[in-house]
């Protein structure tokens, strides 16, 4: 079975601050995907990244930066710099096995202010 | 490009009826879902489709039903709602037939109220 912890349910930061949104995850399938969606006040789920199980490379785009650890199965979300416009609440997700289904975490609220 | 469109976006609806929540997809992609977003659960797979005609329970299937004669369409029917029913529903999709590694993509979510 599959299974994503995001252990924070709610973060609170001031603009420009850094936020960490943490993910571990459990399979026992060998080649899986992670992903992290942001979900705005608007309500619609955005995709962000994929990350396979084979690339452990740290991956940065813009202020937004993930960091891919299978030894502790973790793969972390980093906004450097956050803005107002960061706010939203955000999900990692699992993909694992035949299907493409994914596996969603209980998602992390982030509020950013002024 | 049209993507993928949900109707009704809201809905309030009475204990016991039955309801029908439309997804259509322009993308001709082969996977599609339906997912339940609750407070606490994060989101939730209800059933989903490998192909047309191909459907499978997810984690929640209980009181909901599914078809899908056109690869561009999944209804997901409520057939006899409850209050705990009441939840946001979003339908997805993926592009290969098979295997992970495919980006899941979101319609915008239908909002349903059981009375």
């Amino acid at each position: 079975a599959q299974k994503v912890t995001q252990a924070q349910t709610e973060i609170s930061v001031v603009e420009k601050e850094d936020v960490t949104l943490d993910c571990v995850y459990e399979t026992r399938d060998t080649t899986y995907y992670l992903f992290w969606y942001k979900q705005p006040p608007s309500g619609e789920l955005v995709f962000l990244i994929r990350r396979n199980s084979f690339d452990e490379q740290n991956e940065i785009s813009g202020r937004y930066s993930w960091n891919f650890q299978k030894s502790t199965s973790s793969f972390n979300f980093t906004i450097t710099a956050s803005q107002v416009v960061d706010s939203a609440v955000y999900f990692c997700a699992l993909q694992a096995g035949t299907a493409s289904k994914l596996t969603f975490g209980t998602g992390t609220r982030l509020q950013v202010t002024l | 490009d049209a993507g993928i469109t949900q109707s009704p976006r809201y809905k309030i609806t009475e204990t016991g009826r039955q309801v029908t929540l439309m997804c259509h997809q322009t993308w001709s992609h082969s996977y599609m879902f339906w997912y339940r977003q609750d407070l606490g659960h994060g989101l939730r797979l209800i059933y989903y489709s490998a192909a047309a005609d191909i459907t499978d329970k997810g984690e929640v299937p209980d009181g909901y039903v599914v078809s899908r004669s056109k690869t561009e369409n999944f209804p997901l029917t409520l057939e006899s709602a409850t209050r705990s029913q009441t939840s946001v529903y979003f339908c997805a999709s993926s592009r290969v037939a098979s295997g992970t590694g495919n980006t899941i993509y979101f319609g915008e979510g239908s909002w349903l109220t059981v009375v």
